[in-house]
């Protein structure tokens, strides 16, 4: 199984500052056919389910603003909110779909300092 | 709107079986793949079981390979994972999860609020 592995546990960030996420795969999540990365970004807000953020490591889902942005390639991704808003107060879960079983980071908590 | 929306949850004693359900609706339901992830309360994320579009191929969790099999109708717009041999660390709140794509390799892009199964004696 591919073990996702989140970095930090939890952040506390100021309003209008960069907030950064790091998620490392025990094993490429690289496709080589189409040179895809089958990694995405969630966040879940209390009481509410996951969120769709980001998908192939850096496409954003539509709707989603753009100060969020995700990168990276085979093992080691980021998620960065380049300006922190208070409704960016969530956890947020990376989450491989290369292979089955599909798996998901242990989250990371954002809090404004 | 996309709408799922999980029934089925209770509480069963360990050893037990339960089958949840998860209806969808506002979508083309036989153009996605179908997913089951659930959260013990205060936890993380925990991807159960996935289904391709025609139910054809399927994905389980090692946790609950042999005990939990997942199953979809698409003339009903539904989805189905029956849980037997329920064990305590099984309680959560299981979700249905729309996948993005027609095969089970892909980002799930909207979820059900999920209906809490609690394993207790």
């Amino acid at each position: 199984d591919i073990v996702m592995t989140q970095s930090p546990d939890s952040l506390a960030v100021s309003l209008g500052e960069r907030a950064t996420i790091k998620c490392k795969s025990s094993q490429t999540v690289l496709y080589n056919s189409n040179n895809k990365n089958y990694l995405a970004w969630y966040q879940q807000k209390p009481g509410q389910p996951p969120k769709l953020l980001i998908y192939w490591a850096s496409t954003r889902e539509s709707g989603v603003p753009d100060r969020f942005s995700g990168s990276g390639s085979g093992t080691d991704f980021t998620l960065t909110i380049s300006s922190l808003q208070a409704e960016d107060v969530a956890v947020y879960y990376c989450h491989q779909y290369y292979n089955t079983p599909l798996t998901f980071g242990g989250g990371t908590k954002v809090e404004i300092k | 709107e996309v709408q799922l929306v999980e029934s089925g949850g209770g509480v069963v004693r360990p050893g037990g079986s339960l089958r949840l359900s998860c209806v969808g609706s506002g979508f083309t339901f036989d153009d996605h793949a179908m997913s089951w992830v659930r959260q013990a309360p205060g936890k993380g994320l925990e991807w159960v079981s996935g289904i391709s579009w025609s139910g054809d191929s399927t994905g389980y969790a090692d946790s609950v390979k042999g005990r939990f099999t997942i199953a979809r109708d698409n003339a009903k717009n539904s989805l189905y994972l029956q849980m037997n041999s329920l064990r305590a660390e099984d309680t959560a709140f299981y979700s249905c999860a729309r996948g993005a794509f027609a095969m089970v390799r892909g980002a799930t892009d909207f979820w059900g609020q999920g209906t809490l199964v609690t394993v207790s004696s």
